[in-house]
């Protein structure tokens, strides 16, 4: 079975402070994905990668970066964390050989800013 | 931006009731279709995954159908039970790399 593992399931930190959520996949997945969940708004797309060292934005990459330097881990980073990134953050993985693979995600990370 | 509909927004249905939700996306440049259940307090997982017009996949009690021409897809549930209560999303990429999803359906089934 593919694992997606994020770092924390939970996460608080201050306002202001650089925010490091970690992903690892182990099924040598070309694709990976972070999204952010709030209530009403569904799953949002923040930055995608789909090679090493390549990287895509989403549709809310604004206060956001990434960085994927091994294929199986794809880094989140809020370069300067602020009360309106509180939100579930996941990742997801994907292998793009064929048009009908799906996605798999971790655990998701409920991240909080005070 | 992949403009991605899915509708109704949330369903209450009573048990044993049948039920359907549509996602709707641009039917130009089709690729794929998927659809995925996300259960509170766990990670999403993958339903079905539809690439061809006319497609139907049946997994138990839930069904999906893809028209890739009008750009919509239908998912059934049939004889709803309490453990089906989750979020439904759709994700239709426009190519081997992206994945946006909808906002989903929230299906409640009340014993």
């Amino acid at each position: 079975d593919v694992k997606v593992t994020q770092s924390s399931r939970y996460l608080v930190k201050r306002t202001g402070e650089k925010v490091f959520l970690e992903c690892v996949q182990d099924m040598d997945h070309e694709n990976m994905f972070w999204y952010r969940q709030d209530p009403g708004l569904g799953l949002r797309l923040i930055y995608f990668s789909y090679d090493v060292k390549m990287k895509e934005k989403g549709d809310i990459p604004e206060g956001y970066s990434v960085s994927r330097e091994k294929k199986e881990r794809f880094s989140l980073i809020l370069e300067s964390a602020s009360t309106n990134q509180t939100s579930m953050y996941l990742c997801a993985s994907r292998h793009t050989g064929f048009r009908n693979q799906p996605q798999h995600f971790g655990d998701g990370t409920r991240l909080s800013i005070l | 931006i992949l403009n991605v509909e899915q509708s109704p927004q949330s369903l209450h249905v009573q048990e044993g009731d049948s039920t359907n939700f549509t996602c709707s996306f641009p039917s130009s440049n089709f690729y794929a279709l998927h659809w995925y259940r996300w259960e509170t307090a766990k990670s999403p997982e993958a339903l079905f995954v539809m690439t061809l017009n006319g497609d139907e996949k049946k997994k138990g009690r839930i069904s999906a159908t893809l028209n890739t021409k009008e750009g919509y897809s239908y998912l059934y549930i049939k004889g709803s039970q309490p453990e089906d209560s989750a979020t439904y999303l759709c994700a239709p990429p426009y190519n081997n790399n992206d994945m946006r999803f909808g906002a989903g359906t929230r299906l409640t089934v009340k014993p």
